[in-house]
């Protein structure tokens, strides 16, 4: 079955602190991950995409097809991280349309 | 591009009564999807179309709910009769797909709605 786990609902770090919002998932084939990002009373964003490898606002995240996860970290913390983050996944190389799964999703608190 | 609109921002009505709500998708995508957003569920998939067909509407909770997608740039969802427990922020996301890999979805600004 697919399935994307974010066991922890709520996060609350001090600013300067490192973070690591842990995401697992389950797929039978070779998915596509992301993290979409949503500020207070916004839009979801999408934040970053494992195939894109690159850092957005200091995050990153790497997918470790053995361990399948796709933790979201970043090393310093900053009160504007403060949100709702979404691992998500959907089929990769997929030619029409695929939807994609969301977690339950994780509340970054970031603590002054 | 002024993204996924979606309308109207807020609905407040009361038990019984029909609900719509509207997204317009970015221009060029062709896959739709509509999502529900509440505390307790978190992020749920409601139904996605794909070139204005319904691909999958397994998400939709009851009969109560409906979604059209009449052409390429207008989506309705339609809550008939409405009951409290629909009281949730809906999301309008679109996607260009036929590209590899599959292109992120972009989101609209949500509709809150509250029945009361």
């Amino acid at each position: 079955a697919q399935r994307v786990t974010q066991p922890e609902k709520l996060l609350s770090v001090f600013k300067g602190a490192p973070v690591e919002l842990k995401c697992n998932y389950s797929y039978s084939g070779s998915p596509e991950l992301f993290w979409y990002v949503q500020y207070s009373r916004q839009r979801l964003q999408l934040l970053l995409r494992h195939i894109s490898r690159e850092s957005i606002k200091g995050f990153t995240a790497d997918l470790n097809k053995g361990e399948t996860s796709f933790h979201l970290k970043k090393p310093f913390a900053q009160e504007e991280d403060s949100a709702m983050y979404y691992c998500a996944l959907s089929r990769a190389g997929y030619s029409s349309a695929s939807k994609i799964i969301f977690g339950s999703g994780t509340r970054l608190s970031i603590r002054p | 591009d002024a993204g996924v609109i979606q309308s109207p921002r807020h609905e407040v009505t009361e038990m019984g009564q029909e609900v719509t709500l509207r997204c317009k998708p970015i221009s060029g995508h062709n896959s739709l999807f509509w999502y529900r957003q509440t505390m307790m569920r978190g992020l749920e998939l409601l139904i996605y179309f794909n070139n204005n067909v319904p691909i999958d509407d397994s998400g939709m909770p009851e009969d109560r709910f409906s979604a059209k997608m009449p052409n390429a740039s207008f989506s309705t969802l339609k809550i008939q009769p409405s009951e409290p427990r629909d009281s949730a922020v809906y999301f309008c996301a679109s996607s260009r797909s036929g590209g590899v890999p599959p292109i992120a979805q972009h989101f609209g600004d949500g509709t809150r709605l509250s029945i009361l």
